[in-house]
């Protein structure tokens, strides 16, 4: 069974720090793997989505890399603004299968 | 237009009622899903419908009843809810056979009482 962990939980910054954030999962045979930004209450805004035969895309400040053989993903966030505040998950998609399993989510707060 | 609409955004109501949620999208794609989310924590899929058949049902008990109509629009019937039900329900849609890239709904806010 796919488990996808996220490592920090939470995070706290000021405004203007270069962070990243980290994506582990268990079975490396995966389809493709998106980064979503959620805000409270609301839905889920898709960042990016890195294809298996990819290593990394980029999306102006954000980039996200994949190394599918050792089961890690990262999201580069370049000099972080308190607009980025939010929970940002990783998911992964199996091949053949169009189901998302997703992180356990970071907590972002970004201070002024 | 990547947009995923749902109505309505939110619904409280008792565990002897019937309602249901909309969700639609104009993107051509074939697949749709319905997801599940408590606070805190990540969305729990609970169906996927490919080309207007249900194709996953995560074992979710019978009173949620999706159904989807057209391969725009998805609903899910809710009948004798519990207050555990007290969720925020995502819709999504991908095309089935390129990236499958989810797009999601800004969701309903369901409150059971």
């Amino acid at each position: 069974k796919q488990e996808v962990t996220q490592i920090p939980a939470a995070l706290s910054v000021p405004e203007g720090e270069n962070l990243v954030l980290n994506c582990s999962f268990t079975d490396s045979a995966i389809y493709n793997l998106q980064w979503f930004r959620q805000d409270p209450g609301k839905g889920l805004t898709s960042l990016l989505l890195i294809q298996s035969s990819q290593r990394e895309q980029t999306s102006g400040r954000l980039n996200a890399s994949l190394d599918k053989s050792s089961g890690r993903s990262t999201l580069y966030i370049a000099a972080s603004q308190p607009g980025d505040s939010a929970t940002y998950l990783c998911a992964v998609t199996h091949t053949g299968f169009q189901k998302l399993v997703f992180g356990t989510g970071t907590r972002l707060l970004v201070s002024p | 237009d990547t947009e995923v609409t749902q109505t309505p955004k939110h619904l409280v109501m008792g565990m002897t009622n019937k309602k249901s949620l909309k969700c639609e999208q104009h993107m051509g794609h074939r697949a749709m899903y319905w997801y599940k989310q408590k606070a805190k924590k990540p969305p729990e899929l609970m169906f996927v419908y490919s080309y207007e058949k249900l194709s996953i049902n995560e074992s979710v008990p019978s009173r949620f009843s999706p159904e989807c109509p057209n391969s725009s629009l998805l609903n899910l019937h809710l009948h004798a809810l519990q207050p555990e039900d007290s969720a925020l329900y995502l819709c999504a849609s991908s095309q089935p056979w390129t990236t499958y890239e989810q797009y999601f709904g800004p969701g309903t806010r369901l409150t059971v009482t």
